[in-house]
Order: C-alpha cells, then structure tokens, then sequence
C-alpha cells in the first residue's frame, strides 16, 4: 500500500536555529497539506500545496511541493520555543478514496 | 464559529465490548472524516461521510462503522473492541468533499482493559 515517510522522525534544535523536515511518498500524491500537532492537542492545518514545484511561504516557514509530486519539505528559519510539535505532512493518493499522513517529525526547541 | 467538538473526551472499555463516538462538526461543514491514532502506528484514515453518505474508507475491518446525520453530525462506532483499539480517535470536518483544509476535534482518547 501507499506510505508517506517523514525524516528525521525526531529533531532537536537550539532555539534560533533552522529546522526541517522531508516528506517522501511512494506515489504521486494530487496536493499535500502541512499540520502541526501540539503535545496534547490535535492536527492543526498549515497550508497546501498543489501544483508540481510549488513553494509557499508563512512568515518563518517554507514550504515546498517537489516537482514529481512525490515529496515535499517544510523548513522553519530561526526556530523559536512556540514551533514545538509534530509536523505532519498528508495528502489524498491517486484514486482520491483515501487520505495518508505522514509519519511525522518531532520538533523540540531547546530555550 | 464554535469548532469541532467530539464526545466524550475519554473512555475506558473492556475488550469484547462496543463503543460509540461522537461528532460535531464546524457548522456549515458537511464533511466528516474519522482518524485513529497511535503511537505505533500514527495517524490513520477510517472513513469520510459526506452528505450522509460514506464516500471513502481506509483499512480497517468491519468491526469500525459510522454514519452520518442530516445535520452533518457523525458517529462511530467499534464493535468487540480489542486491546490494539486503544487509540486517539480523531474527527475533522471541512467544507465539502475534494481536498482542502481539515479542522480536527480534540479527540476521543479510547482505552480498552
């Protein structure tokens, strides 16, 4: 079946420095959304991407769609202690029937 | 707008019964999908109701139903519940069908003794 890995599974940052994560699938997805999970607290969503080579930008986060459709990554400039989470990313697969996330990256901020 | 909210919050079953979770979604949002989570195994797609309908379903066995209401509420339901149903359940609601922004409910955290 479909599998969307994210890497790294853990991450631990000096608050100021950068962060990022990978999202790979193993097929095409039609768009991908970015979530964040706070510890405790439920999916909150991002953003989404949709067309092939897509980049979209939120303040400190970058947010790319790779150009197959296949991967993407969130990146996060000058991490601060309030990006603590899981980020997840997600997306439908081709038959558009279900809806994958990924595994996820736990970001800890250290102060 | 109020956001999602799902019933009860927790719940402590023992194996072999049933059990039944609720979903209100944001109103005017007519889609409801249901999530389970683990740690092992993360976050998975059961099903998503539209209009009352079941438009998709992931893999899960038979024993994990729902439904949909007419006031786009939605119930799920597991029947003989196992050890491994132990999990965060997790509703979103959004818009309309396709693939746009999902608003998730704080959960139902199910444990089964």
């Amino acid at each position: 079946g479909q599998q969307v890995m994210q890497i790294p599974q853990y991450q631990h940052v000096q608050e100021g420095e950068d962060f990022t994560t990978y999202c790979n699938s193993s097929t095409t997805l039609s768009n991908i959304q970015w979530y964040k999970q706070r510890p405790g607290g439920h999916p909150v969503f991002l953003i989404q991407l949709v067309k092939s080579g897509e980049v979209k930008k939120q303040k400190r986060l970058t947010f790319q769609f790779g150009e197959a459709k296949k991967n993407s990554s969130l990146h996060i400039t000058a991490t601060q202690t309030t990006d603590v989470g899981t980020y997840f990313c997600a997306g439908p697969d081709f038959t558009g029937n279900q809806f994958y996330f990924g595994t996820g990256t736990s970001l800890t901020v250290i102060p | 707008k109020a956001g999602v909210t799902q019933t009860p919050r927790y719940l402590i079953k023992t194996r072999g019964q049933q059990v039944t979770l609720s979903c209100s979604p944001i109103s005017g949002h007519r889609s409801v999908s249901w999530y389970q989570q683990t740690p092992g195994q993360g976050l998975q797609f059961l099903f998503e109701y539209f209009s009352e309908t079941q438009r998709n379903k992931g893999n899960f066995p038979g024993r994990f139903s729902g439904r949909q209401f007419s006031n786009s509420r939605s119930e799920m339901n597991v029947s003989t519940l196992e050890l491994g149903d132990s999990a965060l359940y997790l509703c979103a609601s959004k818009i309309a069908g396709g693939y746009n922004e999902q608003f998730f409910g704080p959960g139902t955290r199910l444990t089964v003794l």
